[in-house]
């Protein structure tokens, strides 16, 4: 499972209330990734990091920022949560040409 | 830009039986190709990847994939289904390249399969 945990495992929130996820890994990977899956779509890129304080938008990143303090941590935050944003978010790591992901945050918007 | 398309989104097999799963890809460059499974309420699983070595590939519980450049497709193929195949599947292009060294993963929308016994 390349020692991905992920934080809360299950969230229900207010619209409009900020919410941090929050992933990580125990095996000092550099990559990792935020994803969010939705029924229809498979699962889309959120942010993305290549090393400490540095990351990247994904094709869906809007009304979410990212934060990497440490390698081990990459949190997403969700600035002010919508409906839209009710979803179910994977966390991975790749190592080569591989992804591996963690179990997944299913976030309720209310 | 690389794209994936999974032709059925549910496949219904009984047991014993072949498995099928289609999955053409749209890509710019040499693709990297994987078959990650998705069993109810879990997280994803690599079965199998291609990453221009053998066109055949095969996989973990018994899944195969063939590369066909000239058809564009990665389908995925198993003898015998077991009731513990049921899951999701997903086919994923990776990027041609990489940003910052990063690897961009493009999944398809996915295959529903269910075993019937």
């Amino acid at each position: 499972d390349a020692g991905i945990t992920q934080s809360p495992r299950h969230k229900v929130t207010e619209t409009g209330t900020p919410v941090t996820l929050r992933c990580h890994q125990t095996e000092n990977h550099r990559y990792m990734y935020w994803y969010r899956q939705d029924p229809g779509h498979g699962l889309r890129l959120i942010h993305y990091s290549y090393g400490v304080k540095d990351t990247d938008k994904g094709e869906v990143s809007d009304g979410y920022s990212v934060s990497r303090s440490k390698t081990e941590d990459f949190l997403l935050t969700l600035e002010s949560a919508t409906s839209s944003q009710t979803s179910v978010y994977f966390c991975a790591i790749s190592q080569g040409h591989e992804q591996y992901f963690g179990p997944g945050t299913r976030l309720t918007v209310t | 830009a690389q794209s994936v398309t999974q032709l059925d989104s549910h496949v219904s097999v009984s047991e014993g039986t072949p498995v099928l799963l289609r999955c053409n890809y749209s890509s710019s460059y040499s693709p990297s190709l994987f078959w990650y499974v998705q069993h109810p309420n879990k997280g994803l699983q690599l079965l199998l990847k291609y990453t221009s070595a053998a066109t055949l590939v095969k996989g973990i519980n018994g899944f195969e994939a063939e590369f066909k450049k000239s058809e564009t497709s990665f389908h995925l193929t198993k003898p015998s289904a077991h009731m513990s195949d049921a899951a999701e599947y997903f086919c994923v292009v990776s990027r041609g390249f990489r940003i910052q060294g990063a690897q961009k993963l493009v999944f398809g929308q996915g295959t529903r399969l269910t075993i019937n016994p």
